[in-house]
């Protein structure tokens, strides 16, 4: 059992629509992390939520955005798709801000975008 | 801007064999590091990771791996790998190193192991 929640497990979007991603962080934990991982490379960072606001942000467009809400779960949306957004969509939970509490990642979801 | 290569995308062994597995980061100064696991069909879990102190650091299913500074390096070592150590490796540095959340993946090296 990971802890950290994602949905859907997997969808299917057509070029220039839109989607929306969720995710419940593990028990216990206030911060969420976006990722993208595309075909055989490593995650890449989209941008991180604490107490919701956006905290950090990778080298991502604003098609890209998010949101947390009280109870600490996560959306990512992402407007207009691209081909290139199919991707594995990781989420992240850690408690707080700081550097000593490790990332727990979820399953993830997998978009494809024809 | 801070970037990690791991040069090993596919490494191949056999049972009881070592391990040894590259990484290198770009940019000096205060880093925080890790390794990550992901086991087919699971989610990326954490192996080990390093913030300071001694350089040499142990994780977890008898994996360690060794902080270099001069070098720029985190390789992750086992002794003997074991079937059960199939799976894909991922080397992370925290980027700023001051605040956590986001990491700068390597690309990652898939591990087989023959039994």
């Amino acid at each position: 059992d990971a802890g950290v929640t994602q949905s859907p497990t997997h969808l299917i979007k057509t070029r220039g629509q839109q989607v929306t991603l969720r995710c419940s962080p593990k028990s216990g934990h206030d911060t969420v992390s976006w990722y993208q991982q595309a075909l055989g490379q490593g995650p890449q960072f989209i941008f991180q939520y604490y107490e919701e606001e956006e905290r950090q942000r990778g080298n991502f467009p604003d098609r890209f955005s998010g949101h947390q809400f009280p109870n600490y779960s996560s959306e990512l949306n992402v407007n207009a798709l691209l081909l290139g957004d199919s991707a594995l969509y990781l989420c992240a939970s850690s408690s707080g801000l700081n550097i000593g509490s490790p990332l727990h990642f979820g399953n993830g979801t997998r978009l494809t975008v024809t | 801007a801070q970037s990690v290569s791991q040069h090993n995308h596919h490494v191949i062994l056999s049972e009881a064999a070592s391990l040894e597995l590259g990484c290198n980061y770009s940019y000096g100064g205060t880093v925080n590091l890790f390794w990550y696991v992901q086991y087919p069909g699971q989610h990326l879990q954490l192996l080990l990771k390093y913030f300071s102190g001694d350089p040499l650091v142990k994780g977890i299913k008898g994996f360690e791996a060794e902080f270099i500074k001069s070098k720029f390096s985190f390789n992750l070592r086992k002794p003997s790998v074991q079937w059960s150590d199939t799976a894909e490796y991922f080397c992370a540095v925290n980027d700023p190193p001051n605040q956590g959340g986001k990491l700068i993946f390597g690309q990652g090296t898939e591990l087989s192991v023959k039994p």
